[in-house]
C-alpha cells in the first residue's frame, strides 16, 4: 500500500541553524501539508501546497519557513533559523483531491537545542 | 480561532464498553473528518462524513453530523485496548479551502 514517507525520522540541531525536513507524498497525489505538533499539544496547520504553489498558509508559517516540491516527487520544509520553539513533531500529509481525506508520514521529531 | 473542539479531552473506559467523543465546530463546512493518533505516530484516517449526511458507518465506528448544531460525534462500539490512542476532527477552511484544520483532540484509554 502506498504511504508517505519522511526523513529522517529524528533530527536535532542547534538554534540559529537551518534545517530541511524531506517528504514523500504517494505518488498521484496533488495537495500536500506540513503540520506542527508541540509534544502533546494539538496538531497545528503550517501550510498547503497545490500547482506547485503554496495554496494556504497559517500564522505559523512565516518568513522562517519556507516550501519546496523540487523534482515533482520530494516535498521539503524549510526552517531557516531555528529556535528552541520550534522544537516539536513535524509532519507531511498528502490528498488526492480538494476536501478529501489526508494521508500523513509517521512524522520527523525536530529537537532544537 | 479553533475550529473543531473535541469533547472530552480525555476518556478511559473499561474493553468492552463503547466510547462517545464529540466534536464543534464553528463555519460552514463540506465534509467533517475523524482521525486517530497513536502515541507519537502520524495521523490516520477514519472515516469522512459529508455536509449532507446525518451518520455513517464504518465497521465498529459511527459517525453522526448535526450542521445545524456544527457538532459531530465519533462512536466506537465494543472498544479494545487496542482503540487506545488520540481522537481528532478536522475540516477543511481557508480562502482556499485547502486548510484542514484540527481540533484539540480526545485521549482515549481502553483498559484491558
Amino acid at each position: 500500500e502506498p504511504e508517505v514517507t519522511q526523513t529522517p525520522s529524528h533530527q536535532v540541531t542547534q538554534m540559529g541553524q537551518e534545517v530541511i525536513l524531506r517528504c514523500v507524498p504517494i505518488s498521484n497525489h496533488l495537495y500536500f501539508y506540513w503540520y506542527r505538533q508541540i509534544l502533546g499539544q494539538k496538531v497545528e496547520f503550517l501550510v498547503s501546497f497545490y500547482n506547485n504553489e503554496i495554496s494556504e498558509k497559517s500564522e505559523i508559517f512565516d518568513d522562517q519557513f519556507s516550501v519546496e516540491r523540487p523534482d515533482g516527487s520530494n516535498f521539503t520544509l524549510k526552517i531557516r533559523s531555528t529556535k528552541l520553539e520550534d522544537s516539536a513533531m513535524y509532519f507531511c500529509a498528502g490528498g488526492g483531491f480538494q476536501n478529501t481525506e489526508a494521508f500523513f508520514g509517521q512524522g520527523t521529531r525536530l529537537t532544537v537545542v | 480561532s479553533q475550529q473543531g473542539e473535541e469533547d472530552p479531552q480525555a476518556l478511559s473506559i473499561q474493553e468492552g464498553e463503547n466510547a462517545t467523543m464529540n466534536c464543534s465546530y464553528k463555519t460552514s463546512i463540506n465534509n467533517l473528518q475523524w482521525y486517530r493518533q497513536n502515541s507519537g505516530r502520524g495521523l490516520v484516517h477514519l472515516i469522512l462524513i459529508r455536509s449532507n449526511e446525518r451518520e455513517k458507518h464504518s465497521g465498529r465506528l459511527r459517525v453522526t453530523l448535526d450542521t445545524s448544531k456544527k457538532s459531530s460525534s465519533l462512536l466506537i462500539t465494543a472498544s479494545r485496548a487496542a482503540d487506545t490512542a488520540s481522537y481528532f476532527c478536522a475540516s477543511y477552511q481557508g480562502n482556499a479551502g485547502n486548510m484542514l484544520t484540527f481540533g484539540g483532540g480526545t485521549r482515549l484509554m481502553v483498559k484491558p
